[in-house]
């Protein structure tokens, strides 16, 4: 069964630092987006991406946040200067044309210390 | 805003007792309902999903849901629970094709063997 795959599968940053998440979603699918979940807490929506661009964002992805495609098949969310506040699990899903479903990846866990 | 409640926090059950997970949300207009389940460490996984149709949908792993319109209501059942359903349970609301969804805040099931 086709995954959407995400790296690291842990990252320890310190405050003030940028990350990369990385996320490879499923490869015919055409909608990505990021959610995270703060621990103990729900999952938050972040961003949605579709035709190369961002389509939806919460008040959460602000200009410390950014989404790229780089490259046709990776999909990576960066953090321009991380806060305590963004330790949260970090999950990518993609979704195909029908609407089947999200497909979740496995998540990233940043800790910022 | 739209919003999904979840309103069983933490569920306790033994082995074979038949469980029903609450989920109602609050937009008034077409949605397509989901319910995802996080085993420990892992990522979120998708149980099963409405869209059209009959309003009783199973699942995977014995589980099934019913959407009752007029409650704004999608509750997650299942007959005879087993301890490796030990999870979180999420509910999710799906507005718009492509667009975000909404996620309840979760309801932690432990199963007692």
């Amino acid at each position: 069964e086709p995954e959407v795959t995400q790296t690291p599968s842990h990252q320890v940053t310190q405050m003030g630092q940028e990350v990369i998440l990385r996320c490879v979603p499923i490869s015919n699918h055409l909608y990505f987006y990021w959610y995270r979940q703060i621990l103990g807490q729900k999952v938050e929506f972040l961003v949605s991406f579709y035709n190369n661009e961002i389509s939806e964002k919460s008040e959460i992805f602000d200009d410390q946040f950014s989404v790229e495609r780089p490259d046709g098949s990776n999909f990576t969310l960066k953090i321009r200067s991380t806060k305590l506040e963004d330790s949260a699990m970090y999950f990518c899903a993609s979704i195909g044309q029908g609407l089947t479903g999200y497909t979740f990846g496995s998540g990233t866990r940043l800790t910022v210390v | 805003a739209q919003s999904v409640s979840q309103h069983n926090h933490h569920v306790i059950l033994s082995e074979a007792a038949s469980l029903e997970l609450g989920c109602n949300y609050s937009y008034g207009g077409t949605v397509n309902l989901f319910w995802y389940v996080q085993y420990p460490g892992q990522h979120l996984q998708l149980l099963l999903k409405y869209f059209s149709g009959d309003p009783l949908v199973k699942g995977i792993k014995g589980f099934e849901a019913e959407f009752i319109k007029s409650k704004f209501s999608f509750n997650l059942r299942k007959p005879s629970v087993q301890w490796s359903d030990t999870a979180e349970y999420f509910c999710a609301v799906n507005i718009n094709r492509g667009n975000q969804f909404y996620f309840g805040t979760g309801t932690s099931l432990t199963v007692i063997p």
